[in-house]
């Protein structure tokens, strides 16, 4: 079955850093991946929708300059936090289809678990 | 616009007691409809789907059945396990995205 593999499961930085987190599609190409954020109580948050080769969609609220998307191959898709709070800390989780159309479900990574200090 | 609404938890039943997660959608269109399924400090795992009114989805001993009369697609388990603790999610397809509902954790007790 598609696998999505995300990368770190969990990382700690200190507030003013950047982090990376990748996220694979490992056995089929995605040109749409989308990155969620989960809040305490379960709330899943869509972020961006990242596109192949083109700029990422954000949803409103969301700062495109401080959650950097780039999508720059067919298998892999990256969101940087930039310059990190405390608040930014959150399990963020990236998915894909690997069939088009709505009726194909999403594939989920098993998240990364952000703390910043 | 599209919603999804799920059951508050949390749920706590005891082993081998019968599970009903309720789950009603907005009905712009007729999106297809899914339950994923969250395990501690995992991402979602698709659980199981429907893509068209009186389809019944199921996998793992859970079902849910595409009701359009009603706009619902209610999870269902005859006898659960310890091992079904876990959030459930209600999702329904929308402009190539998923529309989530808030969750459900479920903790079932020996």
């Amino acid at each position: 079955g598609a696998v999505v593999s995300q990368h770190p499961s969990r990382v700690i930085c200190k507030s003013g850093t950047s982090v990376k987190i990748e996220c694979r599609s490992l056995d089929f190409q995605a040109t749409t991946m989308f990155w969620y954020r989960q809040f305490p109580k379960q709330s899943l948050m869509l972020m961006a929708t990242s596109n192949e080769g083109s700029k990422a969609t954000y949803e409103q609220g969301v700062e495109k300059d401080k959650f950097l998307i780039n999508h720059a191959s067919l298998t892999l898709s990256t969101l940087t936090v930039t310059s990190a709070h405390p608040e930014d800390s959150s399990f963020y989780i990236c998915s894909a289809r690997d069939l088009p159309g709505d009726n194909s479900p999403l594939h989920f990574g098993n998240g990364t678990r952000l703390t910043v200090t | 616009g599209d919603s999804v609404t799920q059951m508050e938890g949390p749920v706590t039943l005891s082993e081998e007691a019968f599970l009903t997660i309720n789950c009603t959608y907005t009905a712009t269109g007729y999106p297809s409809l899914f339950w994923y399924v969250q395990y501690p400090g995992e991402g979602l795992q698709l659980l199981l789907k429907a893509t068209k009114a009186d389809d019944k989805g199921s996998n793992k001993g859970f079902e849910a059945t595409y009701r359009k009369e009603t706009t619902s697609f209610h999870l269902e388990k005859g006898s659960v396990q310890v091992s079904d603790s876990a959030v459930y999610f209600c999702a329904r397809g929308s402009q190539g995205n998923l529309i989530f509902g808030k969750g459900t954790k479920l903790s079932v007790k020996p």
